[in-house]
């Protein structure tokens, strides 16, 4: 069974780097066509695909954010890292973890999610 | 990026009904189309993918259909724990980007 968790701070304050993990059981990113990606999502508002890193460590991220985020993974402790500078308000929101297999890419498996508040 | 627009982007239906979803690439992902369902305060889940492929445990009253640039998630008989979010995604290209969303609530 495949599951995920993501931890990391409730709060940030504007500016600051946000570090959060995502701890995974039931799989390797060992394994060939495995990934893990990130998604956000604001309050009220729809999902946003941000990174995506595969069991060779290539590593995809979302223009939108692409200068402010680095992904990695740490094979031996199951767990992938999302990082984020300079944090702002509009970053607020529940960011999401989520299992992936080549070749269709689909998110099949979610973490529960962990909100994050960009606040003064 | 591929932009996916979904419509509508809500709609109203009672117990019974059948639903349709549609969305829209604006370009050709061939068949790299994922529904998704997400409920209020929990994480989405995968109803279908590769357009019309159901997800392990998902109810066979999900139906997709689609390739190219059209897709459609069809509900077939509306059940009470359907009324929920629904978002397409594309997973043809980087960013994976998601379509904005259809809220089903009860009419």
């Amino acid at each position: 069974q495949i599951t995920l968790k993501e931890s990391g701070p409730a709060l940030v304050k504007p500016t600051q780097t946000l570090t959060l993990t995502c701890t995974f059981s039931g799989f390797s990113l060992r394994r060939s066509g495995v990934g893990v990606g990130w998604i956000r999502q604001p309050p009220g508002k729809a999902l946003e695909w941000l990174a995506l890193i595969y069991w060779d460590d290539d590593k995809w991220y979302s223009p939108s954010v692409k200068s402010r985020v680095t992904i990695t993974k740490d094979t031996s402790k199951n767990q992938v890292v999302l990082t984020m500078t300079n944090m702002d308000v509009v970053d607020t929101g529940t960011y999401y973890c989520a299992h992936t297999t080549a070749p269709w890419l689909h998110l099949d498996v979610w973490g529960q999610g962990t909100t994050v508040t960009v606040s003064s | 990026d591929i932009q996916m627009t979904q419509s509508p982007s809500s709609l109203s239906a009672s117990v019974g009904d059948r639903v349709t979803i549609s969305c829209r690439a604006s370009q050709s992902i061939t068949s790299y189309l994922n529904w998704y369902q997400q409920k209020p305060g929990k994480a989405p889940e995968l109803l279908i993918y590769a357009a019309s492929t159901l997800q392990s445990g998902v109810p066979s009253r999900f139906n997709g259909s689609g390739s190219g640039t059209d897709f459609t998630l069809t509900i077939s008989s509306l059940h009470r724990e359907d009324f929920a979010t629904y978002y397409c995604q594309q997973s043809y290209n980087t960013p994976g980007m998601f379509g904005q969303g259809t809220k089903v609530d009860l009419k």
